[in-house]
């Protein structure tokens, strides 16, 4: 079964750098996914899509401070340099035959 | 790239309909397949229904396979979705959604999102 798990929450000083991952569930090690952010009382917003390989690509004007890795199932997102409107929810996304799934979310609170 | 939707609204459980619209500018419409996904209060996001890009293929999510019913009018730029027998556990912001590859179907990632409309299944 296609799972993907987030961390509920995390957070990060104004400034520093943060680490999100999404893992995949066993035996999906070479699946894509993609991350979006949804910032309070918004509409999501895609961030990029993120391959097995750790390639990416980002959606138009997604800032370099974000940026992507991936290590067997997990799927990470990097914010460096936080700043206070990167304070939102992240979801990340896969997609199968028929498929689509959404993992739970990461609220990020920048202190 | 502009998703607006419209046509939420508060209806009761047991039977209440509602037809939401995604009026879509900015790129060609009738070329991508588009999507709903649904945001239930306080909870994440759930993926509902995709349509193809020229509608001939649809997908649904178990939750609401039977009661829900996405088409499009790709001379209108508009994305609908048709709800049914709608029950409280349907109450969510329903934001619809673009497919980034151009003349595809089948699942991949979104995008694009509009901002969302509200629908709320209550007595």
């Amino acid at each position: 079964q296609l799972v993907l798990t987030q961390s509920p929450s995390a957070s990060a000083s104004l400034g520093a750098s943060v680490k999100l991952t999404c893992t995949l569930s066993s035996g999906h090690s070479s699946y894509a996914i993609a991350w979006h952010q949804q910032q309070p009382e918004k509409g999501p917003r895609y961030l990029m899509k993120l391959n097995s390989d750790g390639s990416h690509r980002k959606g138009d004007g997604i800032p370099d401070r974000f940026s992507g890795s991936s290590s067997g199932t997990e799927r990470s997102l990097t914010i460096s340099s936080l700043q206070s409107e990167d304070e939102a929810d992240y979801y990340c996304q896969t997609w199968g035959t028929g498929l689509w799934v959404f993992g739970g979310g990461t609220r990020l609170t920048v202190l | 790239v502009q998703l607006l939707e419209s046509g939420g609204g508060l209806v009761q459980p047991g039977g209440g309909s509602l037809r939401l619209s995604c009026a879509a500018s900015g790129f060609t419409f009738g070329n991508y397949a588009m999507s709903w996904v649904r945001q239930a209060p306080g909870k994440g996001l759930e993926w509902v229904s995709t349509i193809s890009d020229t509608g001939g293929s649809t997908y649904y999510a178990d939750s609401v396979t039977g009661r829900f019913i996405i088409s499009r009018d790709n001379s209108k730029n508009t994305l609908y979705l048709q709800m049914n027998s709608l029950r409280a556990d349907d109450t969510a912001v329903y934001y619809c959604a673009k497919d980034p590859r151009i003349y595809a179907s089948g699942a991949y990632y979104f995008d694009y999102w509009g901002q969302g409309t509200v629908v709320t299944v209550s007595t």
